[in-house]
């Protein structure tokens, strides 16, 4: 079945304690994307990745981080958490952001709550 | 000013009942446009995409693009209760590769 995962799917943290939420998808998508869904504001982007080895900034990207070793995976890091990171997280992923329009596949998503 | 204004209900109908939703925008480089449907707990998958301005239809879905207005629709006819979703309209320009911006979402309740 054509999916993207992410793991864990709800987490309770402090701030300050490194986390890493993993995201990988199975379709062979070069591109892929973290966005944060909060109330009022919709989905905004964290960051982004066109290819292995190349990602690049959203529009909210402070605190965060992401690398992408394998085109399957790109995961999100956040070294040092705090409570105004707290948000519901989709990873997802499209085969190019070239092409006219630009179908995204979303994860389940994350709850992070910080404490 | 956001790029694009979605207003977030909740919006609650009767079953049967005709269902509009709507999004205006500002940037007028937009071409796509699209609507997404997340149910709770899940994430968003999408339902329609419409090039330019123009209607399309799909099943009991129709959106509608108004360049001229900057304003975009997704209307439901003879909704159900399994309508009862947030639905999140999104846009993309190719000028800056095609990012696409979401509206916040309109929640809908579609109630038996």
């Amino acid at each position: 079945e054509a999916q993207v995962t992410q793991n864990p799917r709800y987490l309770i943290t402090v701030t300050g304690k490194k986390l890493t939420v993993t995201c990988s998808q199975n379709m062979n998508h070069e591109y892929m994307s973290w966005y944060r869904q909060d109330p009022g504001l919709g989905l905004r982007q964290i960051y982004y990745s066109m290819n292995v080895e190349v990602t690049d900034k959203g529009d909210v990207p402070e605190g965060y981080k992401v690398s992408r070793k394998e085109k399957r995976n790109f995961p999100l890091i956040l070294e040092s958490p705090s409570p105004n990171q707290t948000s519901l997280y989709f990873c997802a992923s499209s085969a190019t952001l070239t092409s006219s329009y630009n179908e995204q596949f979303f994860g389940p998503g994350t709850r992070l709550t910080v404490l | 000013q956001k790029e694009v204004e979605q207003d977030p209900g909740p919006l609650s109908v009767p079953e049967g009942a005709i269902v509009s939703l709507n999004c205006t925008y500002s940037n007028s480089a937009f071409q796509y446009f699209m609507w997404y449907r997340q149910y709770s707990r899940k994430g968003p998958e999408l339902l329609m995409y419409t090039y330019s301005s123009g209607n399309k239809e799909d099943g009991r879905f129709t959106a509608q693009v108004d360049k001229s207005s900057k304003y975009i629709s997704l209307f439901i006819r003879d909704s159900q209760p399994s309508d009862s979703a947030t639905y999140l309209c999104a846009m993309s320009a190719k000028t800056g590769g095609f990012k696409t911006i979401f509206g916040a979402g309109t929640r809908l309740f579609v109630k038996a």
